[in-house]
C-alpha cells in the first residue's frame, strides 16, 4: 500500500521554467511533509518541509504548496536552473513517537539549459 | 567531518557471499535507519534503530541483520548474497522526538551482486 503518491515520474523544464510536482498522502495522522533532493551519486537532503496549520511555505525558489483537506502538496521551484536536476522525493511522517517517513517514489527533474 | 558515513562507497561480490556495510553519524542522533534504493530510485525503509534497539523491521529477508554496537554506528550484514539485493543501500540518522522526521542520509553504498 502505497501512503504517499508521487507525480509525475518524471519531469523536463527549460531554464527559467516554473517545476512542478504533486504529492497526496492517505494517513490523516501525517503532520510534517518534507521535500527531499538527490543529486546523482549522493544521499538525499533535506530541501524544504511544511506543517499542515499552513499553506504555503517559501525559501528562495522553492515553494510548498499544501492542501490539507484534499491531502494533496506540492513543489514548485521557480526560474528552474540546470543546477536544480536532481530527483525530488516528497515524504509525509508524524512528529514526535516512533513514526519515520514515508517516501513517495520520487521525481526525476531534467533543466534544460 | 562527514555527517553520516557509510563504507564502503561501491560493492561488488559474488552470488552466495556474505558482506558487511558500516554506517557512522557523529550528530549525536539517537535513531538510525537503513533504506534500499532500487533502481528505479524507490526508497524502501528496512531497520529503525532507536539507542541500539530495533524499532522498526519491515519485510526483509532474515539474510539481512543490522548490529548496532553503539548509537553512534549502525551495520547491515547480508548473508548469502542474492541477484536482487543489487541496490544502493542508504544510512541515515536523526534525533529521535520532535525532530525525528528529519532524516540526514550517508552517501550511499551501490551493491552489485554478480
Amino acid at each position: 500500500q502505497q501512503q504517499v503518491k508521487q507525480s509525475p515520474q518524471s519531469l523536463i523544464v527549460q531554464k527559467g521554467g516554473i517545476s512542478i510536482i504533486n504529492c497526496a498522502y492517505e494517513n490523516t495522522a501525517f503532520d510534517y511533509f518534507p521535500w527531499y533532493q538527490q543529486f546523482p551519486g549522493k544521499g538525499p537532503a533535506l530541501l524544504i518541509a511544511i506543517r499542515p496549520d499552513v499553506s504555503e511555505k517559501k525559501e528562495g525558489r522553492f515553494t510548498i504548496s499544501f492542501n490539507k483537506s484534499a491531502k494533496q502538496f506540492s513543489l514548485h521551484i521557480m526560474d528552474s536552473q540546470p543546477g536544480d536536476s536532481a530527483t525530488y522525493f516528497c515524504a509525509a511522517a508524524r512528529v514526535g513517537g516512533s513514526y519515520i517517513p514515508t517516501f513517495g517514489r520520487g521525481t526525476s527533474l531534467i533543466v534544460h539549459p | 567531518d562527514t555527517a553520516v558515513s557509510q563504507t564502503p562507497k561501491y560493492l561488488v561480490t559474488q552470488m552466495g557471499n556474505d558482506k558487511s556495510i558500516k554506517c557512522e553519524q557523529n550528530l549525536g542522533h539517537d535513531t538510525m535507519y537503513w533504506y534500499k534504493q532500487d533502481s528505479k530510485k524507490f526508497l524502501k525503509i528496512m531497520f529503525s534503530y532507536n539507542n541500539k534497539e530495533l524499532i522498526i523491521n519491515e519485510t526483509v529477508p532474515n539474510r539481512f541483520s543490522p548490529k548496532s554496537p553503539d548509537k553512534a554506528h549502525l551495520n547491515l550484514h547480508i548473508n548469502s548474497l542474492e541477484l536482487g539485493d543489487s541496490a544502493v543501500y542508504f544510512c541515515a540518522s536523526s534525533r529521535h522526538g520532535a525532530d525525528n522526521e528529519k532524516l540526514f542520509f550517508g552517501s550511499g553504498t551501490q551493491l552489485s551482486v554478480l
